[in-house]
C-alpha cells in the first residue's frame, strides 16, 4: 500500500538558517505529493503541492520539488523565522475518484530566535 | 469563507460507550473525507464521501465505527463501542471535489477512559 515516511522531529533551528525536512514516498501509479502545516492552536493547513514528476510546489517561501527517480519530496526554505515553528506533514494521494490522503508522522519544527 | 466545522472539540467518555462526531463541510464542497489522529502520528483517513456516496472506506474499523452523509452535507461519524484504543483527534475536511485541495477542520479531541 501506500506510505510516506518523513524524518524524525523535532528540528530544532536558529533563526535565519537554511531548513530541509525529508520526506520520501511509496505508492503505486503516480500520487499527488503535498506538505501540510500546523501551527500551534491550529487546524492542517495545505502549505504547497505538487502533481506531477519534476513539478515544484512553493509557498510563503518554502519549496518542494516532485523527484520520480528517488521517490521524494524534501521540504527547503532558504532562512527560517520564528514564526515558521510548527509540525510539517508529508502526503501523497492516489489521486483519481479515492484520493484520501496518506500522511507520515508529522516533523515538529522549532526555531529559536 | 466559513471553514469546516466540527462538533464537539473535545469528548471524554468510558470504554464500551458510543460517541459521535458532527462535521459541516465548507458550503459547496461535493467531497467530505473523516481523519483519525492519534498522538504523535500523522491523521489516518477513515472514510470519504462524494456527495451522498461513499468513496472510500477500506480503512473504516465497521465492526465499531460507521458514518453517514445523508443530504450530501453535513456528516456524522459514530462510534459503538468504543475502545481505549480509539482516544484520537478526529478530524474533518472537505474538498470542491476530486484531486481539489482538501480543507481541515480543528477536530475534535476524544479521549476514553
Amino acid at each position: 500500500g501506500n506510505s510516506v515516511t518523513q524524518m524524525e522531529g523535532p528540528v530544532t533551528l536558529s533563526e535565519e538558517a537554511f531548513l530541509t525536512i525529508n520526506c520520501t514516498y511509496t505508492a503505486t501509479g503516480y500520487p499527488s505529493l503535498f506538505w501540510y502545516v500546523q501551527y500551534p492552536g491550529e487546524g492542517l493547513q495545505l502549505l504547497l503541492k505538487a502533481t506531477k514528476a519534476d513539478d515544484k510546489g512553493s509557498n510563503k517561501g518554502f519549496e518542494a520539488t516532485y523527484r520520480k527517480e528517488t521517490t521524494s519530496f524534501h521540504l527547503e526554505k532558504g532562512s527560517v523565522q520564528v514564526s515558521d515553528s510548527a509540525v510539517y506533514f508529508c502526503a501523497l494521494s492516489r489521486g483519481g475518484g479515492a484520493d484520501g490522503l496518506t500522511f507520515g508522522k508529522g516533523t515538529h519544527l522549532i526555531i529559536q530566535p | 469563507e466559513a471553514g469546516v466545522a466540527q462538533s464537539p472539540r473535545y469528548k471524554i467518555i468510558e470504554k464500551r460507550q458510543s460517541v459521535a462526531f458532527w462535521c459541516n463541510p465548507i458550503s459547496g464542497h461535493a467531497t467530505l473525507y473523516w481523519y483519525q489522529q492519534i498522538l504523535g502520528q500523522g491523521p489516518k483517513l477513515l472514510i470519504q464521501f462524494q456527495n451522498n456516496g461513499v468513496v472510500d472506506d477500506s480503512q473504516l474499523p465497521k465492526d465499531r465505527f460507521s458514518a453517514e452523509r445523508l443530504k450530501g452535507v453535513d456528516s456524522t461519524l459514530k462510534i459503538q463501542p468504543a475502545k481505549l484504543e480509539d482516544s484520537a483527534v478526529y478530524l474533518c475536511a472537505s474538498s470542491l471535489g476530486f484531486s481539489q485541495p482538501q480543507h481541515f477542520g480543528d477536530g475534535t479531541r476524544l479521549s476514553i477512559l
